[in-house]
C-alpha cells in the first residue's frame, strides 16, 4: 500500500539554524500538508499546498516557515531560524482532493532544537 | 471557535470492554468529523469518519455517534482488544477547506 515517507526521522539542531524537513507524498495525490505536534499536546495544522502554492495556512505558519515542492516527488518544510519552541514532531500528509478527502500521514520527523 | 475538545485524556479498559471517547466542537461550519488512530512511532491513520447528516456510523467494531444539536460526537470501540491500544484523535474540518482541527487525543490501553 502506498504511504507517505518522511526524512529524517529525528533532527537535532542548534537554535537559530535552518532546517529542512522532507516528505515524499503518495504519488497520485495533489494536496499536501504539514502538521506539528508539540510533546503532550494536540496535532496542529501548519499549512496546505496545492498546485504549487499555499492554499491555507495557520497562525503558526509565520515568515520563519516556508514550503516547497522542488521536484515531482518531494515536499519540504523549511524553518529559517529555529527557536526552542519549534521542537516538536512534524507530520507531512497528502490527499487526492481537498475538503473531506482522506489525509494520509507520514511517520513524522522529530525536531529537537537545543 | 476552531477548537475541538476531547476527553478523556487516557482510558484503560479490559479486553472485551467498550471504551467511549468524546469530542465537542464549537464551529458550526465544521461538516466532516474523522477519527484517527495513532500507534507509537507512526503517523495518525484514518479510522472512521462521519458527516453531520447522519447520527451514527459503524465500521466493524468502531462506531461514531453524532449529536448535531449538542455539537458532540463520540467513538465507541466494541469488544476492544489489546491491539486497539493506541492514541485516538478526533478531528473536524470543513468541506470547503483543507485543514484538520484535532482534539487533544486519548491514550487507550486495553488490558488482556
Amino acid at each position: 500500500e502506498p504511504e507517505v515517507t518522511q526524512t529524517p526521522s529525528h533532527q537535532v539542531t542548534q537554535m537559530g539554524q535552518e532546517v529542512i524537513l522532507r516528505c515524499v507524498p503518495i504519488s497520485n495525490h495533489l494536496y499536501f500538508y504539514w502538521y506539528r505536534q508539540i510533546l503532550g499536546q494536540k496535532v496542529e495544522f501548519l499549512v496546505s499546498f496545492y498546485n504549487n502554492e499555499i492554499s491555507e495556512k495557520s497562525e503558526i505558519f509565520d515568515d520563519q516557515f516556508s514550503v516547497e515542492r522542488p521536484d515531482g516527488s518531494n515536499f519540504t518544510l523549511k524553518i529559517r531560524s529555529t527557536k526552542l519552541e519549534d521542537s516538536a514532531m512534524y507530520f507531512c500528509a497528502s490527499s487526492q482532493g481537498s475538503g473531506t478527502d482522506t489525509q494520509y500521514f507520514g511517520p513524522g520527523t522529530r525536531l529537537t532544537v537545543l | 471557535q476552531q477548537q475541538v475538545k476531547q476527553s478523556p485524556q487516557s482510558l484503560i479498559v479490559q479486553k472485551g470492554g467498550i471504551p467511549i471517547i468524546n469530542c465537542a466542537y464549537e464551529n458550526t461550519a465544521f461538516d466532516y468529523f474523522p477519527w484517527y488512530q495513532q500507534f507509537p512511532g507512526k503517523g495518525p491513520a484514518l479510522l472512521i469518519a462521519i458527516r453531520p447528516d447522519v447520527s451514527e456510523k459503524k465500521e466493524g467494531r468502531f462506531t461514531i455517534s453524532f449529536n448535531k444539536s449538542a455539537k458532540q460526537f463520540s467513538l465507541h470501540i466494541m469488544d476492544s482488544q489489546p491491539g486497539d491500544s493506541a492514541t485516538y484523535f478526533c478531528a473536524a474540518s470543513m468541506t470547503s477547506g483543507s485543514r484538520l482541527t484535532f482534539g487533544e487525543g486519548t491514550q487507550l490501553t486495553v488490558n488482556p
